[in-house]
């Protein structure tokens, strides 16, 4: 049984770019969040999909956007990148309220 | 809003002794979810509990253990006998549910880094 898979792994950008991440559920799972982790920190809530729609949002800019599809996959984009977009993304995902599952992240790198 | 509070950032012990590593947290909330994740250098992080407010009884898995005292809001983890194995960063986290379904996003403590030294 699969577990929360992420890719890439690494990417490497350049300040106004745009980046698409992407997230794959563990099976049976039909909620997906995102966090960023900056290096030293705790992962910090962006948006949480449920049945195809943001269901709720953290502090983060409309820069961040994120869709889900209907096999429940996700993906994370991020508009005009910033040097301080620098960070590991995580996916979780989970069974409604249910413990989040968390993959091994993307991390991006903005030059 | 929302806080989780891990005032040790690092701490190093010798393999085989205990550690107890610090969790605070601050909600206006009276149902809440807590949890412990471990992450290790690989960098996904691994879920261990997840402990509902309600239920205030210490847990022990093992060499694992947790004390939550809601009094003192806090949601202490210790690891007995710990090993080298155990090295990697902790993280204290909250949520609360949401109705209609789905869960709630989680607000992470910084973490506390542990190292066990052979």
């Amino acid at each position: 049984d699969a577990g929360v898979t992420q890719s890439p792994t690494h990417l490497i950008k350049t300040r106004g770019q745009q980046v698409t991440l992407r997230c794959s559920p563990k099976s049976g799972h039909d909620t997906v969040s995102w966090y960023q982790q900056a290096l030293g920190q705790g992962p910090q809530f962006i948006f949480q999909y449920y049945e195809e729609e943001e269901r709720q949002r953290g502090n983060f800019p409309d820069r961040f956007s994120g869709h889900q599809f209907p096999n429940y996959s996700s993906e994370l984009n991020v508009n005009a990148l910033l040097l301080g977009d620098s960070a590991l993304y995580l996916c979780a995902s989970s069974l409604r309220q249910n413990i989040q599952y968390f993959g091994a992240g993307t991390r991006l790198s903005v030059l | 809003a929302q806080k989780v509070t891990q005032a040790q950032t690092e701490i190093s012990v010798v393999e085989k002794e205990d550690v107890t590593l610090d969790c605070v947290y601050e909600t206006r909330d009276t149902t809440y979810y807590l949890f412990w994740y471990k992450q290790p250098p690989s960098g996904e992080l691994v879920f261990l509990i997840r402990r509902n407010s309600f239920d205030e009884q210490n847990e022990i898995s093992g060499r694992y253990s947790w004390n939550f005292q809601k009094s003192t809001s806090s949601f202490n983890f210790t690891i007995t006998a710990s090993q080298v194995v155990d090295s990697a960063v902790y993280f204290c986290a909250l949520s609360e549910p949401t109705s209609g379904g789905g869960a709630d996003g989680l607000t992470f403590g910084k973490g506390t880094h542990l190292i066990i030294q052979p």
